[in-house]
């Protein structure tokens, strides 16, 4: 039970932004929340993660709702290799160690040149 | 430089067979974990080594055996081969602090005939 929801399919044209929303309403308050991709024929590739605050790194943009119940993972500017099945998945703190990813089914992105 | 390598990228067994998977990543991560994707895609983790020790063990058959030799390597010994078990199985590695990021290699396909 991955314990988030995500639209099954997105399509975004090339060089648009790009808004992957993902509801996460039982979230608890020491959860965090971890967005990867998967490429076809690829491991799984980290993108960001966050807890209450919005995050930027080099890749995306992460902005958490208020209520922490949503939260939508944000591309500035799609390129034809961002095509992948991203996934948003709700960690519980984890302390010095080993977590675990509950992956679900993800938001398959298509990009169109 | 790979930073997480599996080998091989491919194998291709008969029912019945014993075979290993190896990992290794060269992040100087001191916790790696094993994850089978299965055909319909979907992510789940078996196992979590923390410095050599292991953490998280899910609900897998004990054929599966994983093996830490050391902090860099996390090896899967499978035996007596099902055609269940055909799937992609994906190393990964993270340091050893709260949520920090996991580092997946491309994987193993493992297709059992």
């Amino acid at each position: 039970d991955a314990k988030t929801t995500q639209p099954n399919s997105m399509e975004s044209n090339e060089e648009e932004p790009v808004h992957l929303p993902c509801n996460h309403s039982t979230i608890s308050g020491t959860d965090y929340i971890h967005w990867y991709r998967q490429l076809p024929s690829q491991g799984p590739e980290y993108v960001i993660h966050g807890l209450t605050s919005n995050v930027n790194n080099r890749m995306a943009s992460l902005a958490i709702a208020e209520d922490r119940k949503s939260s939508t993972l944000i591309l500035h500017r799609a390129t034809l290799r961002d095509a992948a099945v991203y996934y948003c998945i709700r960690t519980p703190y984890s302390g010095a160690g080993s977590y675990q990813l509950t992956f679900g089914k993800g938001t398959k992105l298509s990009v169109i040149p | 430089d790979t930073a997480v390598s599996q080998t091989p990228k491919y194998l291709v067994t008969q029912m019945g067979n014993d075979k290993s998977i190896k990992c290794e990543q060269n992040l100087g991560h001191d916790t790696m974990y094993w994850y089978k994707q299965d055909s319909k895609k979907f992510l789940k983790i078996m196992f979590s080594y923390n410095n050599k020790e292991l953490i998280i063990n899910e609900t897998v058959p004990n054929r599966f055996s994983p093996k830490s030799p050391d902090k860099a390597h996390l090896n899967l010994h499978i035996n007596s081969l099902e055609l269940g078990d055909s799937a992609v199985y994906f190393c990964a590695s993270s340091r050893n602090r709260a949520n920090q990021p996991q580092h997946f290699g491309d994987g193993t396909r493992l297709s059992i005939l």
